[in-house]
């Protein structure tokens, strides 16, 4: 079945450890994202790539990493620079061009304790 | 910058009533998507409104677009429990050297809770 897959579901780390979290399309979706959602709030933008070997900032890049190798691979590392890591964290994917619908992960939570 | 509110922030309403969500934007947004969340979950695409004046119409939610008010609203008609979730708009960022990118700015959700 088409889709994105996110992985892991679940993860916890220790304060000051690198995450690296997965984020795999079938779709054959040029454009990809990373949303953080915190408890009770809407969404954020921490990075969006529209092409292969390219990405640009979001809202809230700071402390995140992402790369972007593969058309369909678009992982996130969250690094120790991040004052606040935990987080639900979405990926999603779309066609290139404004209006079309913007299809999202199951989605990570990460825990940082 | 884009901005998107949304109103209320929690609904609780009977079922078999009707409510409108509220989502007003800051500036010019080439479109505004509407899109469901349950509890733990990701985010369900329910609509696309793409210019002045759409509607758009699946089962008990309808979902229009004033693009002049900076306002769509998400209407439910004779609400049922199944309906119960978080709602988002969002709107599409517009950068200031034009054209558009599928940056999609959130507002904040409508958490829907419909009693029996």
């Amino acid at each position: 079945d088409g889709g994105i897959t996110q992985s892991p579901k679940y993860l916890f780390r220790k304060e000051g450890q690198n995450v690296t979290l997965s984020c795999e399309q079938n779709l054959n979706h040029d454009a990809m994202y990373w949303y953080r959602q915190d408890p009770g709030q809407g969404l954020r933008l921490i990075y969006y790539s529209q092409i292969v070997n390219d990405f640009q900032k979001g809202d809230i890049a700071e402390g995140y990493s992402v790369s972007r190798e593969k058309k369909e691979s678009f992982p996130l590392t969250v690094t120790s620079a991040q004052k606040n890591p935990t987080a639900f964290y979405l990926c999603a994917s779309s066609i290139l061009g404004a209006g079309n619908t913007i299809y999202f992960g199951e989605g990570s939570w990460l825990t940082v304790v | 910058e884009l901005k998107v509110e949304q109103n209320p922030l929690f609904l609780s309403m009977q079922e078999g009533k009707n409510y409108t969500i509220y989502c007003n934007y800051s500036t010019t947004s080439d479109r505004l998507y509407w899109y469901r969340q349950d509890p733990g979950k990701s985010l369900e695409s329910l609509f696309v409104l793409l210019s002045n004046g759409a509607v758009k119409q699946e089962g008990r939610l309808m979902a229009s677009l004033d693009t002049k008010a900076r306002l769509s609203t998400l209407h439910i008609t004779a609400a049922v429990h199944d309906l119960s979730a978080t709602y988002f708009c969002a709107g599409l960022h517009s950068p200031s050297y034009g054209g558009a990118t599928n940056k999609l700015i959130f507002g904040t959700g409508t958490l829907l809770a419909v009693q029996p």
